[in-house]
């Protein structure tokens, strides 16, 4: 079955330290990759999106994340992250047009001051 | 983009009870999905509402228990019926293909149900 694996439930990290945030999804011919935010009572909001070209895809808020095909893998990056960065972030991947998008379970990203 | 209202935003509801979610877009959608998210977990798509036909439900969810309906293009409602506190979670409403091409979803707030 098709899946989306986010390996860390939840990732403490202190402001302004760097942070990863990674997924890894089950292999297909050719996917379209998703990262949505979830900030406390509000709903899902689209941080970046890789579908097709550049490999490297830059989102909202300085977030990063790199398609990587051999390894199947979707990672996001910060370099520097800030107290409001404290959410639920969720990968999702589309694995053909017109199927609905797979979620992972979600990390929660925690800033400490 | 779109901008996606959903009614209401929060609600306490009696167990037995049945509760109407509205989802209104500011633009012509095809395709309009409702998803549950419970406590502490990620999305579950509970089934896919496109104007003019019924309603397809993914595995686990059923027609009488989450009654759908798409009048138009702009409007959906989920009904959550004889709810029971197993029923707790946030309910979303998202659609797709706002333009050729374009396959990301847009979401709105959710609607919080505590069933008690």
């Amino acid at each position: 079955a098709q899946s989306v694996t986010q390996l860390d439930s939840q990732v403490p990290v202190f402001e302004e330290a760097p942070v990863e945030l990674r997924c890894n999804y089950s292999s297909s011919v050719s996917v379209y990759l998703f990262w949505y935010v979830q900030y406390p009572n509000q709903g899902l909001q689209l941080l970046l999106k890789y579908l097709s070209g550049s490999t490297l895809v830059k989102g909202i808020n300085g977030f990063e994340a790199e398609f990587n095909k051999s390894q199947t893998s979707f990672h996001l990056r910060k370099p520097s992250v800030h107290i409001s960065d404290t959410a639920e972030y969720f990968c999702a991947v589309r694995y053909s047009g017109n199927t609905p998008l797979v979620f992972g379970k979600g990390t929660r990203l925690s800033v400490i001051a | 983009s779109a901008v996606i209202s959903q009614k209401p935003s929060r609600d306490i509801c009696q167990r037995g009870t049945s509760l109407t979610i509205q989802c209104q877009v500011d633009s012509q959608v095809t395709m309009m999905f409702w998803y549950r998210q419970q406590p502490g977990q990620s999305l579950t798509l509970i089934a896919t509402a496109n104007q003019g036909s019924e309603a397809t439900y993914e595995s686990g969810f059923v027609i009488d228990k989450f009654p759908i309906s798409r009048p138009n293009l702009t409007f959906s409602t989920l009904t959550v019926s004889n709810m029971s506190p197993e029923d707790s979670s946030i309910y979303l409403c998202s659609v797709e293909g706002l333009g050729a091409g374009d396959t990301e979803a847009f979401f709105g707030q959710g609607t919080r149900l505590t069933v008690v």
